[in-house]
């Protein structure tokens, strides 16, 4: 049973433009959300997050935006960059589970010259 | 840089053997979760620890494994007669209270059972 669903594995960018990956959740209880990034052979790295109070949440060059209704959100990263290669994962957390954080399948994002 | 610490990086056990994995949370934080990621897999969370308590371990399997996180101490987690399917990589990570979403992660222990 996966709960938090990341449908594209990959993703290929070209420097300067937008990327744009995606995650869907079917959990009603997830209450907060966060994307973590993951280089090879290292641990995740936390990126940014959001709560289900808001819709969107900003840092820099990485925008987190959230539709309650669809059970989806998604992160933007502009101007993508070269270090920004990496595999992305989304979590979630639900209400009462003192921060267990469940995990999507992750998306490698490839962002090329 | 006092970061979440695991060790070893890499842990090479037989088939039957004992496997431990180490953590040093944060400084100051108090909390600790495990993680295993299975190749091509996202990580799927196993444990939740404070000090010298388990609060929730839904994600253990029910025989071999166990964790702990003593008063004094990393926490370890202990595979215990170790089969093929064991391996993977296994991430603690730490936050400094209860309710804190964010969880900083270490490097990982890459567990191979051959």
């Amino acid at each position: 049973d996966q709960q938090v669903k990341q449908n594209s594995p990959s993703l290929s960018v070209q420097e300067g433009r937008i990327s744009i990956l995606n995650c869907d959740y079917t959990n009603s209880m997830f209450d907060y959300f966060l994307w973590y990034k993951k280089y090879p052979a290292e641990g995740p790295t936390f990126l940014i997050s959001i709560s289900s109070i808001k819709d969107k949440n900003e840092d820099g060059r990485f925008t987190v935006f959230l539709n309650k209704s669809a059970k989806h959100l998604s992160l933007h990263i502009v101007p993508s960059q070269p270090g920004d290669s990496a595999v992305y994962f989304c979590a979630a957390s639900a209400i009462g589970t003192a921060s267990k954080l469940t995990f999507g399948t992750g998306t490698r994002l490839q962002v090329t010259l | 840089n006092a970061g979440v610490m695991q060790n070893p990086r890499h842990l090479v056990r037989r088939r039957g053997q004992e496997a431990r994995l180490r953590c040093s949370p944060m400084k100051g934080h108090s909390h600790v979760y495990w993680y295993r990621q299975l190749p091509e897999e996202g990580l799927k969370f196993m444990v939740y620890l404070q000090k010298e308590n388990i609060i929730d371990e839904s994600g253990m399997p029910k025989e071999r494994f166990s964790a702990e996180f003593p008063k004094e101490g990393p926490s370890i987690l202990r595979i215990q007669q170790v089969v093929r399917g064991d391996s993977a990589a296994y991430f603690c990570a730490s936050s400094p209270r209860e309710g804190a979403y964010e969880q900083y992660f270490g490097p990982g222990t890459r567990l191979t059972v051959t």
